[in-house]
């Protein structure tokens, strides 16, 4: 099983640029979830999904939008990207939501 | 809003020295993880605490959970080097969507 992965591993955009970031999980998991991680903080939340063709906002979700049409995949789009937007993106999933949550390896995102 | 607050946010060890991680969070909760991440990586689990009185261990760590005090611990027995990275712990929300909230993370280096 690869387990959770993410496309791509790192990206530079320009401000105003659009793009697309793919998770995919093989471990049949509902629950799919997207955080930003910045320099000396945790994790934070930006949206979520409880299952296929479900989404819902997290803690930091302006400027971002996701998809899950199929239950294994979560997609997270930035429309028009902000320098505020320079992050590492993670996905993670988990199979029932009260348990832990396997991560991916990461997206890292430059916005000049 | 659930706060989660960890302490120390940065601890340099030496090598053979026991010392405790904190996490602290602000309502109640009767779920609460444990990550380790290494630099420029993702995160991977740790201890998945279920109920008060909760006590994993795995090698030198050890991990707890006081759900009244709301409080949980990692303790480091014999730190050796392997163990730098960073260690998180994450609170569930009990939401119901396996949503977290986690802390800032305390940044271990062991020095020989």
């Amino acid at each position: 099983n690869a387990g959770v992965t993410q496309t791509p591993k790192f990206r530079v955009l320009k401000t105003g640029q659009s793009m697309t970031l793919l998770c995919a999980q093989d471990m049949n998991h509902e629950y799919m979830y997207w955080y930003r991680q910045d320099p000396g903080m945790g994790l934070r939340l930006i949206h979520y999904s409880v299952g296929e063709g479900t989404t819902a906002k997290g803690e930091v979700p302006d400027g971002y939008n996701v998809s899950r049409l199929k239950k294994q995949n979560f997609l997270l789009g930035l429309e028009s990207a902000a320098p505020s937007q320079t992050s590492v993106y993670f996905c993670a999933s988990s199979y029932r939501g009260v348990e832990t949550q396997y991560f991916g390896p990461g997206t890292r995102l430059l916005v000049l | 809003e659930l706060k989660v607050e960890q302490n120390p946010l940065f601890l340099s060890m030496q090598e053979g020295k026991n010392y405790t991680i904190y996490c602290n969070y602000s309502t109640t909760s009767d779920r609460l993880y444990w990550y380790r991440q290494d630099p420029g990586k993702s995160l991977e689990s740790l201890f998945v605490l279920l109920s008060n009185g909760a006590v994993k261990q795995e090698g030198r760590l050890m991990a707890s959970l006081d759900t009244k005090a709301r409080l949980s611990t990692l303790h480091i027995t014999a730190a050796v080097h392997d163990l730098s990275a960073t260690y998180f712990c994450a609170v569930d929300q009990n939401t119901n969507a396996g949503k977290s909230t986690f802390g800032d993370g305390t940044t271990l280096t062991v020095k020989p």
